[in-house]
This record gives C-alpha cells, structure tokens and sequence, in this order.
C-alpha cells in the first residue's frame, strides 16, 4: 500500500523555536504538497516541490521554508513558531494530475 | 484561475437516508475533479475522481458523483446514510494543463444521526 509518512502526530512547541515537520513518500512521486487546515478556511497550500531541490511557493508561504534534498523527503520549517502558526500539517505527493493526491495522516502543532 | 464552491458547511441526514454534498467549480479548461473526506484527526482519503470519460463515476464507500458540464458541478452522493459516513468531505479541481495543483473547497462536514 502506498503511503506517505507523516513523522509526528502531535507537537508542542514553544513561540520562537525552530521547528522541523519531515514527510516520506515510498512512492517514487515527483510533486510533493504542504498545507495547513485552520477551521472555516479549508487546504491552504504552504509550498510545494516538482523535483529534488525545487520548490515553489504556495499561498501562504510567510513564515516557513522548505527543502527537498532526497526525492521521497520533503520537510517544512518554521524558522521562528508563533501561535498563529498552531495548526494542522498536512503532507501530500502526487504523481501526476489525472491521478490527485496522496495524503500523510497529518501533524497537529500547537505553539504555546 | 480555478475555484471550487462547497454549498453547505454542515449537512445533517438521518441514517438511511440520501446524502447530498454540493460542489460547483469554476475552470479556464476542462478540469479534473476529485472528492475528498477527513475523519478526525486523520489526513484525506481519495473517495473518487473525474478526469475523462464516463460523467458518473464511482467510488469506495457506496458515493459516487456526476460531472455536469453544463451546470460546472460535481455533486457527491449517496443513497442511503450510515453513522460512519460522518466526517468532512472536500471536493477538489485540477486544470489538465500546465503544472497540476489541486484546489480545494472548504468542505462540508457531514453529520449522521440514528
């Protein structure tokens, strides 16, 4: 069964700290999703990756960064939390359109 | 650009009877169209998808979902509610040019009761 990995299902962390959600494919996939789900706002596309060492912005990149250094790996940082950050973390890869999106279980972060 | 517009951020059926979750879409070409749910806590699960061919397509569960071009909806279905369909369903439209980014509604939580 293909899968996406996820590697937390909760964190807590505190306003300030640096902090590192780690996603992993096993499924040879080449785009590679981030997004965060607030209530009432649905998906919001953080960033995204078409290829090892590419991103591009989403539409809400402010305040995290990403990179892409293995194909099956795609991490998502905040380089300083803040509570409007306390949120779920969505990961996802897709291999082409026709076929959408595989989606990891989720990360909720809060920020205290 | 493409859009997507869920009718309905609650639904609320009684067990056995029709579940109805809307979706209309707004896109330059024709689109891909996909259908979404989210148990809690949990990440998001394909139930179906549209991308060519037969309008009604089916998917896991008992939904299924009929693209209406003329109408630009893809509204999800099914006839007879059960408690563990309770969840939040999100519906979804890809354009079949260019690079592929998935656009999402704000979903609808479907609510079951006895």
């Amino acid at each position: 069964d293909v899968k996406v990995t996820q590697s937390s299902r909760y964190l807590v962390k505190r306003t300030g700290e640096k902090v590192f959600l780690e996603c992993v494919q096993d499924m040879d996939h080449e785009n590679m999703f981030w997004y965060r789900q607030d209530p009432g706002l649905g998906l919001r596309l953080i960033y995204f990756s078409y290829d090892v060492k590419m991103k591009e912005k989403g539409d809400i990149p402010e305040g995290y960064s990403v990179s892409r250094e293995k194909k099956e790996r795609f991490s998502l940082i905040l380089e300083s939390a803040s509570t409007n950050q306390t949120s779920m973390y969505l990961c996802a890869s897709s291999m082409d359109r026709a076929h959408g999106y595989t989606f990891g279980s989720g990360t909720r972060l809060t920020v205290v | 650009a493409q859009s997507v517009t869920q009718l309905g951020s609650h639904v609320s059926v009684s067990e056995g009877a029709l579940v109805l979750l809307r979706c209309n879409y707004s896109s330059s070409v024709p689109p891909y169209l996909f259908w979404y749910v989210q148990y809690p806590n949990q990440g998001l699960q394909l139930l179906l998808k549209y991308t060519t061919g037969a309008t009604l397509v089916k998917g896991i569960n008992g939904f299924e979902a009929e693209f209406k071009k003329s109408e630009t909806s893809f509204h999800l279905t099914k006839p007879s509610a059960h408690m563990s369909d309770a969840a939040e369903y999100f519906c979804a439209v890809n354009k079949n040019t260019g690079f592929q980014k998935l656009v999402f509604g704000t979903g609808t939580r479907l609510l079951v009761s006895p």
